[in-house]
């Protein structure tokens, strides 16, 4: 198990470009999450998936983002018309359930995509 | 509504020195709680978390957190820093569901002085 992957880990783009990440989560993790993190911040919820089923997303997902995780493994997210302060690090992250009550109390993180919009 | 707030963006001790990191939180259910640590350029490695159970919990790297439900604060300690500690420290907290949609605070930037 090589744990979360996430590529690319760093993207230049221009303003207006599309751009699209791609996490493969650990091996038979469920959940999948996508979060965000600009400098000097901590990272912030964006969406997050139940094997294919995207369940619930932050008012940060702008019309412009989407993701997916059409076969309940891998997800790509994507971000049209891309904007200066869409740069930042793209955080993916997978947690299974586990334990006595089957909960998912740990989110296993990726090295993130580091986007740089100009 | 779930947040964290981390007393001090930034946090320096000698190498040997007791590590306190500060974190209160608000929650609306019954929170899990968490601390991360990431390195430059890093995504975040687990260091502890809190579910239900014991209120004080050992993480790696010698960490340990205590759980203070009168004083909403989960504060990361460490007996004796290492030069190796140095990293940005984040709380994070979630709803009584598990590890969905967490909170984190803005992080403190632990520095270790030789």
């Amino acid at each position: 198990d090589t744990g979360v992957s996430q590529n690319p880990r760093h993207k230049i783009t221009k303003r207006g470009q599309n751009v699209t990440f791609r996490c493969d989560p650990i091996s038979e993790h469920n959940r999948l999450y996508w979060y965000r993190q600009t400098l000097g911040q901590g990272p912030e919820f964006l969406t997050y998936f139940q094997n294919e089923a995207q369940l619930e997303k932050s008012r940060l997902l702008s019309d412009r983002f989407s993701a997916e995780r059409p076969k309940g493994s891998f997800s790509t997210l994507e971000i049209q018309r891309t904007e200066q302060g869409d740069s930042a690090m793209y955080l993916c992250a997978s947690s299974h359930k586990t334990g006595p009550n089957r909960m998912n109390t740990e989110a296993f993180f990726g090295q993130g995509t580091r986007l740089t919009v100009v | 509504a779930q947040s964290v707030t981390q007393l001090g963006s930034h946090v320096s001790v000698s190498e040997g020195a007791l590590v306190l990191l500060r974190c209160n939180y608000s929650s609306s259910v019954p929170p899990y709680l968490f601390w991360y640590v990431q390195y430059p350029n890093q995504g975040l490695q687990l260091l502890l978390k809190y579910t239900t159970g014991a209120t004080l919990v050992k993480g790696i790297n010698g960490f340990e957190a205590e759980f203070k439900k009168s004083e909403t604060s989960f504060h990361l300690t460490k007996p004796s820093a290492h030069m190796s500690d140095a990293a940005e420290y984040f709380c994070a907290v979630s709803g009584k569901t598990g590890a969905n949609n967490l909170f984190f605070g803005t992080g403190t930037r632990l520095t270790v002085i030789p």
